[in-house]
């Protein structure tokens, strides 16, 4: 059972390039999710989808893109790469963000971006 | 604002027991979570508390006050890979989840 698959692992670009971090579930989870964890303060939401065809921002949007057009996958897109992107990011699901019984988040392994 | 406090660094001997608390402003209520977060690694549930009390699973158990806006975190019989840091999280009036900043645990022998 794979769970939340995130790629790639590592990434290093330069200021101004794009790339796309990838994000697959396997556990049919509505909610998806992306964070990034920066040291000394909380996971911040960037964005995030409740079902297939729906996106919506999170706390701190600016200079991402994602789409949901399939249940499995959400990519999350940086559209010109800045230093202050420079961050781990986490793609995360569960079976929906209203499930308070379980509410339970799985994480993918994390993605470590550095913009020079 | 909303708003999670929860302490930055904590030490504790192994085999011990520690608390960890968190207390918390947001706009709404819809439980609070705990996760576990190893350095370099992916956070993981530990425990849900949506009323008031205590929540017991092993040895870790979870308490939550929601009339003072404050949690905590037991671990018991504090074992070495118990090392990792603690992560507090409220879901608010829109279930989107709020977070702490994180403890990070540390366990001397």
């Amino acid at each position: 059972n794979a769970g939340v698959t995130q790629t790639p692992k590592f990434q290093v670009l330069k200021t101004g390039q794009s790339m796309t971090l990838q994000c697959a579930q396997d556990m049919n989870h509505e909610y998806m999710s992306w964070y990034r964890q920066d040291p000394g303060m909380g996971l911040r939401l960037i964005h995030y989808s409740v079902g297939a065809g729906i996106t919506d921002q999170g706390e701190v949007p600016n200079g991402y893109n994602v789409s949901r057009s399939t249940t499995e996958d959400f990519p999350l897109r940086l559209l010109s790469a800045a230093p202050s992107q420079t961050s781990v990011y986490f793609c995360a699901s569960s079976y929906s963000n209203r499930d308070i019984n379980t509410g339970e988040l799985f994480f993918g392994e994390g993605s470590r971006l550095t913009v020079l | 604002g909303q708003n999670i406090d929860q302490p930055t660094e904590m030490t504790a001997t192994e085999g011990a027991i520690v608390q960890i608390n968190c207390t918390y402003q947001t706009s709404g209520f819809n439980g609070l979570f705990w996760y576990q977060q190893h350095a370099g690694e992916a956070p993981t549930f530990l425990s849900y508390n949506v009323l008031d009390g205590l929540e017991e699973k092993g040895r870790f158990s979870s308490f939550l006050s929601r009339s003072k806006g404050y949690s905590y975190l037991l671990l018991k019989e504090l074992q070495m890979k118990d090392s990792a840091s603690y992560l507090c999280a409220v879901s608010d009036s829109n279930y989107q989840l709020i977070w702490g900043a994180g403890t990070k645990l540390i366990i001397k022998p």
